[in-house]
């Protein structure tokens, strides 16, 4: 079965820091990995993904993470974060072949201090 | 280019009643998928259709169903409904079956009395 670990429930950084939130997956062979962002009462943005190829990814809004198979991670990053980054931000993996659904972790809240 | 679409916004319902949720998919979409959100929680994976059938389930029980149209719309409609029920509904649209990019929509409010 696959599964999703993040570590933080809650993350606090100031404007303009690094930042980078964990992710854990559990699956037996290469997975699918994604990063979505919600804000307060939406839906979630597909911020990346990683399918296959080069491990490091770039996404939307300044967001890249890394795929690591030897620590089975897929951590997310920012150089520089900017007050709108504040929401929270969910890792999921997803099978291969017949199994279709995506697993998500419980997410990491970011807030953003001015 | 119109993404997924979810009504109702929000719904209040009592214990024991149903409840149909309705989803358009992003254009040129053919694959949706259900998630159920927990308060505090991820996206808890509830089933997928294509081709108006049910590709694959979630751990959800039989209460939970749904229904994909020739027009890639979709209903989830769940039965007797319970406390438990209450959460944020989302809709995710994708293009072809087991393709994993999935777009997802706002959402619907359910709070079940």
């Amino acid at each position: 079965a696959q599964s999703v670990t993040q570590p933080d429930i809650h993350i606090t950084v100031s404007e303009g820091a690094s930042l980078e939130l964990r992710c854990n997956y559990s699956y037996g062979a290469t997975p699918y990995l994604f990063w979505y962002v919600q804000s307060p009462g939406q839906g979630l943005q597909l911020l990346l993904k990683y399918f296959s190829g080069d491990t490091l990814v770039q996404g939307i809004k300044g967001f890249e993470a890394e795929f690591k198979r030897s620590q089975s991670s897929f951590n997310l990053r920012k150089p520089s974060v900017h007050w709108s980054d504040a929401a929270e931000y969910f890792c999921a993996v997803g099978g291969r072949g017949s199994n279709y659904k995506l697993t998500f972790g419980k997410g990491t809240l970011l807030t953003v201090n001015p | 280019d119109a993404g997924v679409t979810q009504s109702p916004t929000h719904l209040i319902k009592t214990r024991g009643q149903q409840v149909t949720l309705r989803c358009s998919p992003k254009s040129g979409h053919d694959t949706v998928s259900w998630y159920q959100q927990a308060l505090g929680q991820g996206p808890q994976f509830i089933f997928q259709y294509y081709e108006e059938e049910e590709r694959q389930r979630g751990n959800f029980p039989d209460r939970f169903s749904g229904h994909q149209f020739p027009n890639y719309s979709s209903e989830l409609n769940v039965n007797a409904l319970l406390l438990g029920d209450s959460a944020l509904y989302l809709c995710a649209s994708s293009l072809g079956q087991g393709y994993y990019e999935q777009y997802f929509g706002p959402g619907t409010r359910l709070t079940v009395t």
